[in-house]
């Protein structure tokens, strides 16, 4: 596709259940993002993979949060026994270049995220 | 500028106004900012960014404007659309490989 697609766009899930996102980056694009939006705030970085290279898991806020990547491409996000301050955007980004390497007008680009809800 | 705690900071402007956005950055060692556009149930979308060395960069209706001296960075819409509504977000990339670091978001609002 022309754009990072996230998938569900809508999920809504009961405290202590699993719950998996998904992210397709834009095609070549070496370098994938997932942040975290609550409510009224910026982007809270969780996880960074840049091609076979082992990510970046240093913003994952518990062991109840893992990603994964598959084939340098697509990547899921996976919360463990949800709670309710689960609750939140999750957005995945991707970008050509290497972390900190941006390209005049090509930095990162944004899916239109997945919006948890933990009741 | 930025927010603290839940509630964004909100810019209201009539249409067809100037719009002026602004941000302080925290690192002195950043050397590359990005001005980004969220729309309502959507995510962030690119508008325009400038690298340390420079000091001013125009793109299509918006200008950025950079003051390392006080850590500023500004985001000017001219002749402000409803269209334009939305909240709007800074970031900053630390020197080296660092990745970005985000602002909390300013919310403007375009009164008819």
């Amino acid at each position: 596709g022309a754009g990072v697609s996230q998938s569900p766009s809508n999920k809504v899930t009961e405290k202590g259940k699993d719950v998996e996102l998904r992210c397709d980056p834009i095609s070549g694009h070496t370098a994938l993002y997932w942040y975290r939006q609550s409510l009224g705030q910026g982007l809270e970085f969780l996880i960074y993979f840049q091609g076979n290279s082992a990510p970046d898991k240093s913003g994952l806020p518990s062991d109840r949060f893992s990603a994964e990547r598959t084939g340098g491409s697509v990547s899921t996000l996976t919360i463990q026994r949800t709670q309710q301050e689960d609750s939140a955007v999750y957005l995945c980004a991707s970008s050509l270049g290497a972390r900190g390497v941006f390209s005049y007008n090509s930095p990162l680009h944004f899916g239109n995220g997945t919006r948890l809800t933990v009741t | 500028g930025e927010s603290v705690g839940l509630h964004l900071p909100t810019l209201s402007v009539q249409e067809g106004d100037n719009s002026i956005i602004n941000c302080a950055y925290s690192n002195s060692a950043s050397d590359y900012f990005i001005w980004y556009k969220q729309e309502s149930g959507k995510g962030p979308q690119f508008i325009i960014d400038i690298r340390s060395n420079m000091d001013k960069r125009q793109g299509q209706r918006v200008t950025v404007l950079l003051n390392k001296t006080v850590k500023h960075l500004s985001l000017q819409i001219a002749a402000t659309q409803p269209g334009d509504s939305a909240v709007y977000f800074c970031a900053e990339k630390g020197g080296g490989a660092d990745g970005l670091t985000f602002g909390k978001g300013t919310h403007l609002i375009i009164q008819p």
